[in-house]
């Protein structure tokens, strides 16, 4: 089945360490995306990338590494910099990066909690 | 700059009664509106859209929403709430020319409780 698997569904991590978490989608989709979510805020943009090799950060995107060496894959590297990085992350893909009607197909998310 | 309310975080309906969700936005321009659902520690799914058209769009499980561009909302309604409908519904906007998702604005959700 296409979808998009984002791993792991729960870490934990102490304060001063990087995590690394996974996002793969295997709908071909060209354009990807990283959203934070907190309670009563909705969704943050962190950093999206619209083709391989290139990514823009977001709104939020201090604290925050991306990289997309493939089409499939698009990591989140939260670094020690990120100074309240316990949330729950989605990762999203679309078809195309620019206009089109279509909607964002999400990952079931990361929870991240920092120790 | 665009943006999106919801105004209340959270709705308790009794099951059975009819249930509205409200959206308002901010945009210049037409724009494109999405409901999205979340259930508990899972990610968002799609759940319906309005592009252009009729401003009345049916979703699924009886849901649907209606366009109204003069009070610029875009609320969600279904006519008899079931328990199974409890989640965290979110609104979102876009502008048609928009480039990226960096254009798509997410509302803060409204927790949708109905009870038996």
């Amino acid at each position: 089945d296409g979808g998009i698997t984002q791993s792991p569904k729960y870490l934990f991590r102490k304060e001063g360490q990087n995590v690394t978490l996974s996002c793969e989608q295997n709908l071909n989709h060209d354009a990807m995306y990283w959203y934070r979510q907190d309670p009563g805020q909705g969704l943050r943009l962190i950093y999206y990338s619209q083709i391989v090799n290139d990514f823009q950060k977001g709104d939020i995107a201090e604290g925050y590494s991306v990289s997309r060496e493939k089409k499939e894959s698009f990591p989140l590297t939260v670094t020690s910099a990120q100074k309240n990085p316990t949330a729950f992350y989605l990762c999203a893909s679309k078809p195309t990066a620019g206009g089109g009607t279509g909607e964002l197909f999400f990952g079931e998310g990361s929870r991240l909690t920092v120790l | 700059a665009q943006s999106v309310a919801q105004p209340e975080d959270q709705v308790n309906v009794a099951e059975g009664n009819p249930l509205t969700v409200k959206c308002t936005y901010s945009v210049s321009g037409n724009p494109y509106l999405f409901w999205y659902v979340q259930y508990p520690n899972r990610g968002l799914q799609f759940f319906l859209k309005y592009i252009t058209g009729d401003n009345l769009v049916k979703g699924s499980y009886g849901f649907e929403a209606e366009f109204n561009k003069s009070q610029t909302s875009f609320h969600l309604k279904k006519p008899s709430a079931l328990v199974s409908d409890s989640a965290l519904y979110f609104c979102a906007v876009r502008l048609p020319l928009s480039g990226s998702a960096r254009q798509l604005t997410f509302g803060s959700g409204t927790q949708l409780t109905v009870l038996p």
